[in-house]
């Protein structure tokens, strides 16, 4: 079952614009959601979290944005840069950690 | 600092063999989780260990896959008769507590191969 759903593979921006990479849950238990980024032949590094009882979160260029009622979460970049290039994967944590299958970004200079 | 760090980094292996895979997890964190990444999918999560036990198994496909910490640091994950589609990378993660939010710190995985 997978309850945690990242539906766009793959997303191309270019350099200084926006970034939005989008993530849906089906649980409504999960009370923590997460974003990480990994490179080739690393491990996922963390990026920003929220908890379930705050709607948004920032930090520098990156913010997440919670809508519990949709069970949906958004990641936005601004503004994007090369080096952001990499997969992103959505995560949501009640007893355990579920992630959803990542999207792959791309910034072009 | 130190961070998680895993051996091997690669391990090819006949199918029906035994594997050990090693985690050294960041010093000082009681959390230590074992996932599962397959091509094109996320992690998947396996086993989660506070301190020397292990707090939650239920990830583990099946009995041909064991977990020890016998000290509360490093971790072993050992599979019995390899097959084809254990092939994956295999991640490491640890936390300074296991509580709800707290971050985990991934290593950079063992890429297993099952001929």
């Amino acid at each position: 079952d997978q309850q945690v759903k990242q539906n766009s593979p793959s997303l191309s921006v270019q350099e200084g614009r926006i970034s939005i990479l989008n993530c849906d849950y089906t649980n409504s238990m999960f009370d923590y959601f997460l974003w990480y980024k990994k490179y080739p032949a690393e491990g996922p590094t963390f990026l920003i979290s929220i908890s379930s009882i705050k709607d948004k979160n920032e930090d520098g260029r990156f913010t997440v944005f919670l809508n519990k009622s949709a069970k949906h979460l958004s990641l936005h970049i601004v503004p994007s840069q090369p080096g952001d290039s990499a997969v992103y994967f959505c995560a949501a944590s009640a007893s355990d950690m579920r992630f959803g299958a990542g999207t792959r970004l791309t910034v072009k200079p | 600092g130190a961070g998680v760090s895993q051996t091997p980094s690669n391990k090819v292996t006949e199918k029906g063999k035994y594997v050990e895979l090693r985690c050294d997890p960041i010093s000082g964190h009681t959390a230590l989780y074992w996932y599962r990444q397959s091509l094109g999918q996320g992690p998947e999560f396996l086993i989660y260990f506070q301190g020397t036990g292990a707090a939650d198994d239920s990830g583990l496909p099946n009995d041909r896959f064991f977990a020890v910490r016998p000290e509360g640091s490093v971790s072993t994950l050992k599979i019995q008769r390899t097959e084809r589609g254990d092939s994956a990378v295999y991640l490491c993660a640890s936390s300074l507590s296991g509580g709800p939010g707290d971050t985990q710190y991934f290593g950079p995985g063992t890429r297993l191969t099952v001929l």
